[in-house]
């Protein structure tokens, strides 16, 4: 079963750091483009960041360049955000998500439950 | 950026009946390659989102034939032919054309 599980979220204060973790399994993970999407408490969805399979690529919004960190490790099926600098508008959940296939311009076909992060002092 | 805009924001459907959601880019999602990277999902109550539509109008592995998705360029429509209760939720569309990847504002669908 294709499956990503995310972890890591929890309460940071402002200014702290946080590091999320996906788990992929049920396929080949190297194979296709990773990325990030968050959603604020009641609010729409916001992407945050794409790596691509082999992680030549990486992109990522706007408010989250220079504090945010994607990355991967093949080997352990794993997918990375690295949070520095976090904000109260930081605060949301973040789901893990699957693209197409090695593009950029994939569909997000599978995604994780997601992971709360809440930033607050 | 690409600014992604759902109408309605809200829309409340009796069962049986048919939906409608438009979503509009402010700029085409044509790419060079002949493909129009516009996607629809379902955000169902206390679920991660879900992919409906691929590419327009390509719905993705699993999804009813009662959703179809239609458009070109700037302009595109999401239909439920005949709507479920299991349809509730909130419906974005999303463009992968350029970075920032951006989402609509989301169309909150409701069974009256």
């Amino acid at each position: 079963e294709v499956q990503l599980v995310e972890s890591g979220g929890g309460l940071v204060k402002p200014g702290g750091s946080l590091r999320l973790s996906c788990a992929a399994s049920g396929f080949t993970f190297s194979s296709y483009t990773m990325n990030w999407v968050r959603q604020a408490p009641g609010k729409g969805l916001e992407w945050v960041s794409s790596i691509s399979g082999n992680s030549t690529y990486k992109f990522y919004a706007d408010s989250m360049k220079g504090r945010f960190t994607i990355s991967r490790d093949n080997v352990k099926n794993s997918l990375y955000l690295q949070m520095n600098s976090l904000r109260a508008e930081d605060t949301a959940v973040y789901y893990c998500a699957r693209a197409g296939g090695v593009g950029l311009n994939r569909a997000f076909e599978i995604w994780g439950q997601g992971t709360m992060v809440t930033v607050s002092s | 950026d690409i600014v992604m805009t759902q109408t309605p924001l809200s829309l409340s459907v009796t069962p049986g009946q048919p939906a409608s959601i438009s979503c509009k880019s402010s700029q085409s999602l044509l790419h060079s390659g002949g493909k129009t990277f516009l996607y629809w999902y379902l955000q169902k109550p206390g679920q991660p989102p879900q992919l409906l539509i691929y590419e327009v109008s390509n719905r993705f592995s699993g999804v009813p034939d009662r959703f179809s998705g239609s458009g070109s360029g700037t302009d595109f429509t999401l239909k439920i032919s005949r709507v479920e209760a299991e349809d509730v939720g909130i419906y974005y569309c999303m463009q992968t054309i350029q970075v920032p990847l951006t989402f609509g504002g989301g169309t909150k669908v409701q069974i009256k």
